[in-house]
């Protein structure tokens, strides 16, 4: 099975400060007949759903402010806040959906400083 | 609008079995699978199984494998999991998420949308 590791477990930033979680998988989610990254990052609020922010690692999904990116390819991917708004106040996980069973990461809390 | 609709609160006792329902609605309903996932009080996000809603294939967890069933009626727009032989590990909250299907050995793409969730509290 594929293994999802995030780092760091939690961060504190400041408002208006950037925001970096790392996911990194076990084996690659890289297609290489497609060039495609099986990978998702969802964003989950307390007492809510997890909501998609990205899939294929770095499209932003329709609604999704573009202080947040997606970046990474193969086995090493991040998820940036480039200015964190009090909104942004969530835990964000990683998925793989390259096979069967999909796997996420542990999850990234994010909070403000 | 593309929604997902869960059933309520459960309470149940050790031993015994807890059956949750998903109503989908605003796409079609059998071109999509639907899957089950659980989080634990203040854990992460667990997969538990998947069904195919158009041909009813089923994939579950190895951890679950004997112990859930994910069925679906499809004249209802409706997904069912039940989990048999409950213990207070699985208290829970239970969600369903619809992905698109993108093989034939049913792979599914990311999730989206989620169904608001169900907790399920096994308490003696």
């Amino acid at each position: 099975d594929f293994v999802m590791t995030q780092s760091p477990d939690s961060l504190a930033v400041s408002l208006g400060e950037r925001a970096t979680i790392n996911c990194k998988s076990s084996p690659s989610v890289l297609y290489t007949p497609d060039n495609k990254n099986y990978l998702a990052w969802y964003q989950q609020k307390p007492g809510q759903p997890p909501k998609v922010l990205f899939y294929w690692a770095s499209t932003r999904e329709s609604g999704v402010p573009d202080r947040f990116s997606g970046s990474g390819s193969g086995t090493d991917f991040t998820l940036t806040i480039s200015s964190l708004q009090a909104e942004d106040v969530a835990v964000y996980y990683c998925q793989q959906y390259f096979t069967t069973p999909p796997s996420f990461g542990q999850g990234t809390k994010v909070e403000i400083k | 609008q593309v929604q997902v609709e869960q059933s309520g609160a459960e309470v149940k006792k050790p031993g015994a079995s807890v059956k949750l329902s998903c109503k989908a609605s605003g796409y079609s309903f059998t071109t999509y699978a639907m899957d089950w996932v659980r989080q634990a009080p203040g854990q992460g996000l667990e997969w538990m199984g998947r069904i195919n809603v158009g041909n009813a294939n089923t994939k579950y967890s190895q951890k679950f494998q004997g112990r859930v069933t994910i069925t679906r009626d499809t004249s209802a727009s409706t997904a069912y999991m039940e989990l048999s032989s409950l213990t207070s590990e699985d208290t829970a909250v239970y969600y369903c998420a619809t992905s698109r299907i993108r093989d034939h050995v049913d792979n599914v793409d990311w999730f989206d949308p989620w169904g608001q969730g169900t907790l399920v509290t096994v308490s003696s």
